[in-house]
């Protein structure tokens, strides 16, 4: 079994500013990594996927995240946020071998102020 | 559409009344998840279907909760004696072979009142 734990339940920042949303997940197995975005009253979408080769990975409007095994992290990072990009994110593990059923974590609200 | 549909988009019932959700998966893809979300928490897993096979049902909350997918086709949700703790959005998402990547739906909001 997997379990996903998001360190953060709310992040602030300004708009232009950096940010990081961090995600550590535990498992007895290989594991594909996911971090997804859901905006208001709408579905999840997925922003980058982790599933082999380089641990560092490029995901839609300019999120980024990298693998750290050691760490057991995935932890998702943007240089320069906008005000669009408040939203709920969760991270999400599942087994690299198995049924696929994703553990996502509790979510994080990213809230980017003027 | 392209993207998996569900219906309806809002549901407001009264306590003890059974509803039926729906989802619509992507052509093609041969795993569909239910999954719930309560106010301002995650997604908790319900039941996952994989083509042919037995579903996976180990999240359903209790015997209120039932599910069916016609072979790679539509999924219906039936809660049944829906209870106050029963309002929160539902989730369907689909995908094709493995690797949980998923395509997720706008989701169903349901309210008991």
């Amino acid at each position: 079994a997997q379990s996903v734990t998001q360190l953060d339940s709310q992040v602030p920042v300004f708009e232009e500013a950096p940010v990081e949303l961090r995600c550590n997940y535990s498992s007895s197995v290989s594991v594909y990594l996911f971090w997804y975005v859901q905006y208001p009253n709408q579905g999840l979408q997925l922003l980058l996927k982790y599933l082999s080769g380089s641990t560092l990975v490029k995901g839609i409007n300019g999120f980024e995240a990298e693998f750290n095994k050691s760490q057991t992290s995935f932890h998702l990072r943007k240089p320069s946020v906008h005000i669009s990009d408040t939203a709920e994110y969760f991270c999400a593990v599942s087994a690299s071998g198995g049924s696929y059923i994703p553990t996502f974590g509790r979510g994080t609200s990213l809230i980017v102020h003027p | 559409g392209a993207g998996v549909s569900q219906s309806p988009s809002n549901k407001v019932t009264e306590k003890g009344k059974d509803v039926e959700l729906r989802c619509d998966p992507i052509s093609g893809h041969t795993a569909l998840y239910w999954y719930r979300q309560r106010l301002g928490q995650g997604l908790e897993f319900l039941i996952y279907f994989q083509g042919n096979s037995a579903p996976d049902k180990s999240g359903l909350p209790s015997d209120r909760f039932s599910a069916e997918r016609t072979g790679e086709s539509v999924s219906t949700l039936t809660i049944q004696r829906t209870q106050q703790e029963d309002s929160a959005v539902y989730l369907c998402a689909s995908s094709s072979a493995g690797r949980g990547l998923q395509h997720f739906g706008d989701g169903t909001r349901l309210s008991i009142l």
